[in-house]
């Protein structure tokens, strides 16, 4: 068990670019989210996956971010023509489960994002 | 909706002092609840947690206890390490969303030599 996983861990872009993360989550884990992190703020939920199927999106996901989880394994998150409020911090977590009181997420390291 | 309070920080403690971060919830039903520490530059790591009410979690020196009536779920240390130093998150997730988590601010915890 080597634990989420996520890449890059910084990226640096200009204004206007697309950038992509990646995340992989724990072995066997069928549960992944992602979450944003602002400068001293706690994580907000951006979207879900159980197994291949994104189950929910939260509101701040607009149209400009796409993520996908196409075998159930590995995810991506696209965020295109990117704007300086998209500078954050992207954390990646997965679980074990099908949903319920027990269920425990592990986070990765996080991808800082950085818009010029 | 579901929500999380917590004390503001930065809370500046010496070596070998007693730790308390206070937290307290707002949800429907009984959530779960959990705290998540994070070192500089790196992600989140789960503390403890409890699922029900006063369950009490603990890990590392570290306890929290599940207070229904209070809807409250502050941690505690007896003894802190300069090694504790970190941002603390509060979260909890419930019934509109289980796995869902909705993070307090975080709360910086400092300890000096």
């Amino acid at each position: 068990d080597t634990g989420v996983s996520q890449d890059p861990r910084h990226k640096i872009t200009k204004r206007g670019q697309n950038v992509t993360f990646r995340c992989d989550p724990i072995s066997e884990h069928n549960r992944l989210y992602w979450y944003r992190q602002t400068l001293g703020q706690g994580p907000e939920f951006l979207t879900y996956f159980q197994n291949e199927a994104q189950l929910e999106k939260s509101r701040l996901l607009s149209d400009r971010f796409s993520a996908e989880r196409p075998k159930g394994s590995f995810s991506t998150l696209e965020i295109q023509r990117t704007e300086q409020g998209d500078s954050a911090m992207y954390l990646c977590a997965s679980s074990l489960g099908s949903g319920g009181p027990r269920e425990t997420q592990y986070f990765g390291p996080g991808t800082r994002l950085l818009v010029l | 909706g579901n929500s999380v309070t917590q004390m503001e920080g930065p809370v500046t403690l010496s070596e070998e002092a007693f730790l308390t971060i206070n937290c307290t919830y707002t949800a429907t039903g009984y959530p779960s609840l959990f705290w998540y520490v994070q070192y500089p530059g790196e992600g989140l790591q789960l503390l403890l947690k409890a699922t029900k009410a006063d369950d009490k979690g603990s890990n590392k020196g570290f306890e929290a206890t599940y207070r229904k009536e209070t809807t409250s779920f502050h941690l505690e240390k007896g003894s802190v390490q300069v090694s504790d130093s970190a941002v603390y998150f509060c979260a909890l997730s419930g019934l509109v969303s289980w796995g869902k988590l909705q993070f307090g601010a975080g709360t910086q915890v400092v300890v000096t030599p």
